[in-house]
């Protein structure tokens, strides 16, 4: 089993929709969750951390539920240059920042 | 500000060559990381390193080698290139969670 499962979709989503999705984790002692947003054919870039009170960033909501072991990214009003792969990403704090787990990503594509 | 530089962004190697993946950055992070991203796989961690002088295996770390002689530098080296290591290469240095990725390196193996 991954250590971290995305649906891989795509999202098609219609442009100023709503699109939420979900990521699990199977460590139970992961300490920090973030969303990182990587296009086509480039690095991956810190979209935002995942806070246990849940957090909100413009129109993207983070959330985390500790008890089932999910982290959730909701896109509200979304625009054409969301359109991305999103990466759950976790960290267990062993061996620091330098080990983050990453799962394989979520593509989102909105639609005018 | 640079901050992550990697080097070259493509390379083709024939199987059995050797190479080095340059990687610095100039943000004078203790963490940093190599992974590498293939279809439907996500990122998996190689090699990474908590500080000059200090590295670890990740997941995937056969037939690769690292050093971190100094903060700013971690290169990876190929010992000897198999088709199974064809993939994107991703260099990245890390503080208090997030990391800074460098713009990769596509490296296929024939």
């Amino acid at each position: 089993r991954k250590e971290v499962e995305q649906d891989p979709g795509p999202f098609n989503v219609p442009e100023g929709a709503t699109v939420a999705f979900n990521c699990t984790y199977s460590n139970s002692a992961s300490q920090s969750f973030f969303w990182y947003r990587q296009d086509c054919r480039k690095e991956p870039k810190l979209l935002m951390s995942v806070y246990s009170s849940g957090n909100e960033d413009g129109r993207f909501t983070a959330q985390l539920n500790r008890a089932s072991q999910y982290i959730s990214l909701l896109i509200r009003d979304s625009k054409l240059s969301d359109s991305a792969t999103y990466l759950c990403v976790v960290n267990t704090g062993l061996g620091g920042w330098g080990k983050l787990q990453f799962g394989a990503g979520t593509q989102v594509v909105v639609t005018p | 500000n640079a901050g992550v530089t990697q080097t070259p962004k493509f390379q083709v190697l024939k199987t059995g060559q050797s190479m080095t993946l340059q990687c610095a950055q100039d943000m004078n992070h203790e963490y940093m990381s190599w992974y590498r991203q293939d279809p439907g796989m996500g990122l998996r961690l190689i090699h990474y390193s908590v500080g000059a002088g200090i590295t670890d295996q990740g997941e995937v770390p056969n037939g690769y080698n690292v050093s971190r002689s100094t903060t700013e530098d971690f290169p990876l080296r190929l010992l000897s290139a198999a088709p199974s290591q064809t993939s994107v290469y991703f260099c990245a240095s890390s503080y208090s969670g997030e990391a800074f990725f460098g713009q990769g390196t596509r490296l296929t193996v024939v």
